[in-house]
């Protein structure tokens, strides 16, 4: 199995659209999430963290069912910009600082 | 704030050639990271330095060697490059040697070995 595993995507919306990306992990001990934004030639950026009881962070809103192994991000009133592959990021083994990359979903947002 | 800085940006190099990434941050950061992202493949761990004067294998060591020179410098060197080493290579750095720290990122390397 996978240690992140992301929905394929590409992800084809129109503008306004509300679009959910879906993340599964396989290391129960994992402590910490996060989603990162790549785009297109660039590196990864922290979109945001993700933390039990859930977060948003303006139209972004991230939850995490430690239960389930279950991360998601729901994306409200898409942006042109928010056009860009997300990254679903979970913490490795060890206390080393160690992050297990998702693939990413491909977003893209049209007029 | 520069942040993380790589050189070169691009790079081609022959089969059994080699090279040295370079990368500095200059966030005074603890831990630096190095990994490689291949289409379909995700970001894949090479090194890593959890602090000054530590390395330690990560998830696809194998063809690389890494130097932490100071606390600002984290090198990667390939010392025969192979076509399977065609990649972008990104350098990150986090404050702490903590999974809960995000990790920053260099706007990478984007090597071709023929």
């Amino acid at each position: 199995r996978k240690e992140v595993e992301q929905d394929p995507g590409p992800f084809n919306v129109p503008e306004g659209a509300t679009v959910a990306f879906n993340c599964t992990y396989s290391n129960s001990a994992s402590q910490s999430f996060f989603w990162y934004r790549q785009d297109c030639r660039k590196e990864p950026k922290l979109l945001m963290s993700v933390y039990s009881s859930g977060n948003e962070d303006g139209r972004f809103t991230a939850q995490l069912n430690r239960a389930s192994q279950y991360i998601s991000l729901l994306i409200r009133d898409s942006k042109l910009s928010d056009s860009a592959t997300y990254l679903c990021v979970v913490s490795g083994w060890g206390s080393q600082g160690n992050l297990i990359f998702g693939k990413g979903t491909k977003l893209s947002v049209k007029p | 704030n520069a942040g993380v800085t790589q050189t070169p940006k691009f790079q081609v190099l022959k089969t059994g050639q080699s090279m040295t990434l370079q990368c500095a941050q200059d966030m005074n950061h603890n831990s630096m990271y190095w990994y490689r992202q291949d289409p379909g493949m995700g970001l894949r761990l090479i090194y890593y330095s959890a602090s000054e004067g530590t390395t330690d294998k990560g998830e696809v060591p194998n063809g690389y060697n890494v130097s932490r020179l100071n606390k600002r410098e984290f090198s990667l060197r390939l010392e025969s490059a192979a076509p399977s080493q065609t990649s972008v290579y990104f350098c990150a750095s986090s404050p702490r040697s903590s999974s809960y720290n995000e990790q920053f990122f260099g706007p990478g390397t984007r090597l071709t070995v023929l």
